[in-house]
């Protein structure tokens, strides 16, 4: 148990389907990010959120659009995804970002049909 | 933009061998992080690397940061069964006001008892 919890833990949706992923830390931190993990590619910086503010934003499309209402939350809104879009989402905390060891929740395993 | 280079990419050994990951950046990182991940679990974080040529050392593993800031390596002495799952090195670029991480593709090591 890291102290940053994720859900779903699994989550099946169609390509027409709005879903929205989870994730809250408990460790008192102040950046949150989210990570896509497909099979044979490193982990995807998604978004970077440093006191409640986005800072990176790594061209991701806008069919995923995040959420950050306080620092110890963060949401991942779906909306018309693509089968490639299929993989582990996973969210992390840091104290703040810049040289500060990240933290992972458990991920949401999505697969899009 | 950044890479992250890690190599090799999988790696079997007898329990009891040595195992060496390798990492290389494209561009002179603040710090250099590492991380294990299980099969089925999540990155955990390892160990952080500041200076220049540093060597930390964690009972049997081993973490070096090149003189030059721009490669690391994670060395893992007399591997056992728990050593199984996926390292991953993760460099942070302080270009800019914006800090970055990015993970290398993983080294997968398995171990045959």
């Amino acid at each position: 148990e890291t102290g940053v919890t994720q859900t779903p833990r699994h989550l099946v949706m169609g390509m027409t389907n709005k879903k929205s992923l989870k994730c809250e830390q408990h460790l008192g931190h102040n950046a949150m990010y989210w990570y896509k993990q497909s099979a044979k590619k490193p982990l995807e910086l998604m978004f970077v959120y440093n006191f409640k503010e986005q800072t990176e934003n790594n061209s991701v499309p806008s069919r995923f659009s995040p959420e950050c209402p306080n620092s110890s939350h963060l949401f991942l809104h779906l909306h018309t995804l693509q089968p490639e879009d299929s993989a582990l989402y996973l969210c992390a905390s840091s104290a703040r970002t810049g040289g500060y060891e990240q933290y992972f929740g458990p991920g949401t395993r999505l697969t899009v049909t | 933009g950044q890479q992250v280079m890690q190599i090799p990419q999988y790696q079997h050994v007898q329990e009891g061998e040595d195992f060496t990951t390798y990492c290389n950046s494209s561009t002179t990182l603040s710090n250099i992080q590492w991380y294990k991940q299980r099969p089925g679990g999540h990155p955990v974080f390892l160990i952080q690397l500041v200076k220049s040529g540093e060597v930390k050392k964690q009972k049997r593993l081993t973490f070096q940061f090149g003189e030059a800031k721009k490669n690391s390596s994670l060395h893992i002495t007399a591997t056992q069964t728990t050593d199984v799952g996926t390292y991953f090195c993760a460099g942070e670029n302080s270009g800019g006001s914006n800090y970055k991480l990015t993970f290398g593709k993983g080294t997968l090591l398995t171990v045959n008892p």
